[in-house]
């Protein structure tokens, strides 16, 4: 079982819709949650780390929950340059070894 | 945010010649900057870990011969494919966190394209 287990994708939706990607853990341990974003072609980039008590920026909110330990990402309103492949982070320790989901794959068309 | 630069950007050469890729953080002092590699529809995955001053951690299946890591000062980590092979191709990702502050945040090189011929 990978340690970090995204939606397969890919999403397609239309410009204004909400999408929503889900992403589990399998180490209980894991300390540390984020989701970054990659373009083609491109480096991750964060796009915001993730609370238990959930957190909220613009028109993205994630979540998650340790008991299930798992995480969402919902994007609000989508816009064209939200496409991009969207990775689900996980820590196990605090000196910053990353473990990445295979990534979901977004294409918000017009 | 911080920043960290990858150089070269992309590099082609033949096969059995070495590559060199340096990862500089610009703007702050990095002990400890890793290694990722990612291949086509594939996401990340971790190669090693290098420690300024010290030996660097590879992930298990990496050989640490043929992928060698050097962290010689704390702006500068360098990652040397040696013998390269058509496998090897790949992008290669360094990142960094600035350990001056609390933040978990890691910032990424923009990697480096590597095609093996």
């Amino acid at each position: 079982r990978k340690e970090v287990e995204q939606d397969p994708g890919p999403f397609n939706v239309p410009e204004g819709a909400t999408v929503a990607f889900n992403c589990t853990y399998s180490n209980s341990a894991s300390q540390s949650f984020f989701w970054y974003r990659q373009d083609c072609r491109k480096e991750p980039k964060l796009l915001m780390s993730v609370y238990s008590s959930g957190n909220e920026d613009g028109r993205f909110t994630a979540q998650l929950n340790r008991a299930s330990q798992y995480i969402s990402l919902l994007i609000r309103d989508s816009k064209l340059s939200d496409s991009a492949t969207y990775l689900c982070v996980v820590t196990r320790t605090s000196y910053g070894k990353l473990t990445f989901g295979q990534g979901t794959i977004l294409t918000v068309h017009p | 945010g911080a920043v960290v630069s990858q150089h070269p950007s992309w590099v082609i050469c033949k096969s059995g010649t070495s590559v060199k890729i340096e990862c500089r953080s610009l703007d702050f002092q990095a002990t400890t900057m890793f290694w990722y590699r990612q291949f086509p529809k594939q996401s990340l995955m971790l190669m090693a870990t290098s420690n300024e001053g010290s030996k660097a951690t590879y992930e298990q299946g990496v050989e640490k011969d043929k992928f060698l890591i050097n962290h010689a000062s704390l702006t500068l980590s360098t990652l040397t494919v040696t013998s390269a092979h058509p496998e090897d191709s790949s992008f290669y990702i360094c990142s960094a966190r600035d350990w001056a502050t609390w933040e978990e945040t890691q910032y990424f090189g923009p990697g480096t394209r590597l095609l093996v011929l």
